[in-house]
């Protein structure tokens, strides 16, 4: 079975700093990984998402993930933070040839003006 | 395009009532989602749907609830008879179908209140 790991349920960083929200997965053979964000009282919104190639994959808005099949991680990272960058962020995984995908439990980015 | 809609958004109804919540995905996407997001339990998948047929139903958590696609523009997920426990932000998310999978696109939710 598939699993999403997040082990942080709130980050706090300051505004202009480096931010990275973590996530880990668990799936058997090589994985389809995706970020989505979901701001107050909305839809989550698709972010970016890992398919193959280049382990640094680019999203909207400034982000980027870093996909480290080692350490089964696909860790969130931007490089400046923005106030409006505050919101809830799902990691979530897909097995190959099957289309379910599995949400992580979020987390809560707080950057702080 | 308007996006995925759902109707209603804000549904309070009281405990053994059927509740319906409809779903209208996005013109030429051909998988439907159904969530369920709570506090204790996170965001949950209840049911998805290729091509108007139900693919994996293995999420709704019990015979109380149904979900139908009767064509491609159209879905339900109805409670019947409705519990608190129910009580949550119900989420319908469209996609195209495809080998890598596609990105989904979330409604607006529709929340649920149970008394």
């Amino acid at each position: 079975a598939q699993s999403v790991a997040q082990p942080e349920d709130q980050v706090n960083v300051a505004e202009g700093n480096p931010l990275t929200v973590k996530c880990t997965y668990s799936v058997s053979g090589n994985p389809y990984l995706f970020w989505y964000v979901q701001y107050p009282n909305r839809g989550l919104q698709f972010l970016l998402k890992y398919i193959t190639g280049d382990n640094l994959v680019k999203g909207s808005y400034g982000f980027e993930a870093e996909f480290n099949k080692s350490q089964t991680s696909f860790h969130l990272k931007k490089p400046s933070a923005l106030v409006s960058d505050s919101a809830l962020y799902f990691c979530a995984v897909s097995p190959r040839s099957y289309q379910k995908v599995t949400f992580g439990t979020g987390t809560k980015l707080q950057v702080i003006p | 395009d308007a996006g995925v809609i759902q109707s209603p958004r804000h549904e309070v109804t009281e405990m053994g009532q059927e509740v319906t919540l409809r779903c209208k995905p996005i013109s030429g996407h051909n998988s439907l989602f159904w969530y369920r997001q709570t506090m204790m339990r996170g965001l949950e998948l209840l049911i998805y749907f290729n091509n108007n047929v139900p693919i994996d139903d293995s999420g709704m958590p019990e015979d109380r609830f149904s979900a139908k696609m009767p064509n491609a523009s159209f879905s339900t997920l109805k409670i019947q008879p409705s519990e608190p426990r129910d009580s949550a932000v119900y989420f319908c998310a469209s996609s195209l179908r495809g080998e890598p999978p596609y990105e989904q696109y979330f409604g607006p939710g529709t929340r649920l209140t149970v008394t």
